[in-house]
């Protein structure tokens, strides 16, 4: 596997089930990002890892529940869903979010949720 | 705080023919801009950026897009589309200090008819 892989690509889910996306970079990349995808909308930027640690968090309901276990995965753990909160989930890396350098983001291929 | 405007929702073209999607943004600092493209079913690929230097900036599949500071707009341009170019394009701007994080448009539907 090469790049930032995603799975499952889609997912149908009742809004009382539990169920977790997972994103793996094999870039060697220090910082990965979950976005929110929603059509005629821009992308939305939900949390942001760096080295393991969230550092940024942006209002999204507790519904929500990341998890980065190590610099190569990140999960985005749901609970309780709404059918509003269907759309493409993009998972992002970058090689660090450390200095003021510009560092390009490497997207996914996106998981297609679906909450009945 | 950054703000892009992608007036175009959808522009349908024809093979062969030249293109400009447009994109203006706000910002109260310096920024970097980007244009990524999205195919079906697949996530976004970079297919150029303006960091400095030079405000006309090539990209992939010849691809291109001019930086006008002043009129605070970074259009993306190709001069003979092809039926393959058929996607989704999203301009992004990321503040030059600071995170990292980039702040999208809402995209444009470019349609290359035969």
């Amino acid at each position: 596997e090469t790049g930032v892989t995603q799975t499952p690509r889609h997912l149908v889910m009742g809004m009382t089930n539990k169920k977790s996306l997972k994103c793996e970079q094999h870039l060697g990349h220090n910082a990965m990002y979950w976005y929110k995808q929603s059509a005629k909308k821009p992308l939305e930027l939900m949390f942001v890892y760096s080295l393991e640690e969230r550092v940024e968090n942006n209002s999204v309901p507790s519904r929500f529940s990341p998890e980065c276990p190590n610099s190569s995965h990140l999960f985005l753990h749901l609970h309780t869903l709404q059918p509003e909160d269907s759309a493409l989930y993009l998972c992002a890396s970058t090689p660090s979010l450390v200095g003021t350098r510009y560092n390009e983001q490497f997207f996914g291929p996106g998981t297609r949720l679906t909450v009945l | 705080a950054q703000s892009v405007t992608q007036l175009d929702s959808q522009v349908p073209v024809f093979e062969e023919a030249p293109v400009e999607l447009r994109c203006n943004y706000s910002s109260s600092v310096s920024v970097y801009l980007f244009w990524y493209v999205q195919y079906p079913n697949q996530g976004l690929q970079l297919l150029l950026k303006y960091l400095s230097g030079s405000t006309l900036v090539k990209g992939i599949n010849g691809f291109e897009a001019e930086f006008n500071k002043s009129q605070t707009s970074f259009h993306l341009r190709k001069p003979s589309v092809h039926i393959s170019d058929t996607a989704e394009y999203f301009c992004a701007v990321s503040e030059q200090t600071g995170a990292n994080n980039l702040f999208f448009g809402t995209g444009t539907r470019l349609t290359v008819i035969p």
